[in-house]
């Protein structure tokens, strides 16, 4: 269908709280990444999916940050007990699978999620 | 380790003048490079890439892009600005191994066109 999804849009919680933000890929891409982007600064890596295990969780900033993935669709990213500082637009993005040497695939960003922690 | 270091976190450019964006990029080991655009309140939509083949890249919406390696650059260039251009540009870099695209990002440069 369309491009990358992302709900809800616009996420504002109590510090503390739980969240769940959401990411639909692309139908087809089995590779899914989610990154971060706080204000006035570029984009951090959060994580890789392929498929539905994660070779690459180097980017979590702390364990209350984890994400799982459903098969080769939708993948969550929760994070526990917020705190101001995990306020933050949540990217997530899919591309096709196998990157090479050789080859490059593209990976397509959703609009993302603003997540205000109050 | 790579790193991408972009040069002004604000450029301000007339209509019609020469668009210059800089990137500077650290990596042991020949890189991809890429540029993408943030357009208010939307997603990422990658501008252009180089992946080991032209030096200079040609991308969407004229602009265009060399890769030097002496100097360890990817600055991005437009040659007659346009108010549309007004965005916030991302250089990236990322290293063809591991089976993925792990993308390094650069802080971002806001591009602000005025009449």
């Amino acid at each position: 269908g369309a491009g990358v999804s992302q709900s809800p849009s616009n996420k504002v919680t109590e510090k503390g709280k739980d969240v769940e933000l959401r990411c639909d890929p692309i139908s087809g891409h089995t590779a899914l990444y989610w990154y971060r982007q706080r204000l006035g600064q570029g984009l951090e890596f959060l994580i890789y999916f392929q498929g539905n295990s994660a070779p690459d969780k180097s980017g979590l900033p702390s364990d209350r940050f984890s994400a799982e993935r459903t098969g080769e669709s939708v993948s969550t990213l929760t994070i526990q007990r917020t705190q101001q500082e995990d306020s933050a637009v949540y990217l997530c993005a899919s591309s096709l699978a196998g990157q090479t040497s050789r080859s490059y695939n593209e990976q397509f960003f959703g609009p993302g999620t603003r997540l205000t922690v109050l | 380790a790579q790193s991408v270091t972009q040069l002004g976190s604000h450029v301000s450019v007339s209509e019609g003048a020469l668009v210059l964006l800089r990137c500077n990029y650290s990596s042991s080991v020949p890189p991809y490079l890429f540029w993408y655009v943030q357009y208010p309140n939307q997603g990422l939509q990658l501008l252009l890439k180089y992946t080991s083949a032209a030096t200079l890249v040609k991308g969407i919406n004229g602009f265009e892009a060399e890769f030097k390696k002496s100097e360890t650059s990817f600055h991005l260039t437009k040659p007659s600005a346009h108010m549309s251009d007004a965005a916030e540009y991302f250089c990236a870099v990322s290293r063809a191994s591991g089976g993925y695209n792990k993308l390094i990002f650069g802080a971002g440069t806001r591009l602000a066109v005025h009449p």
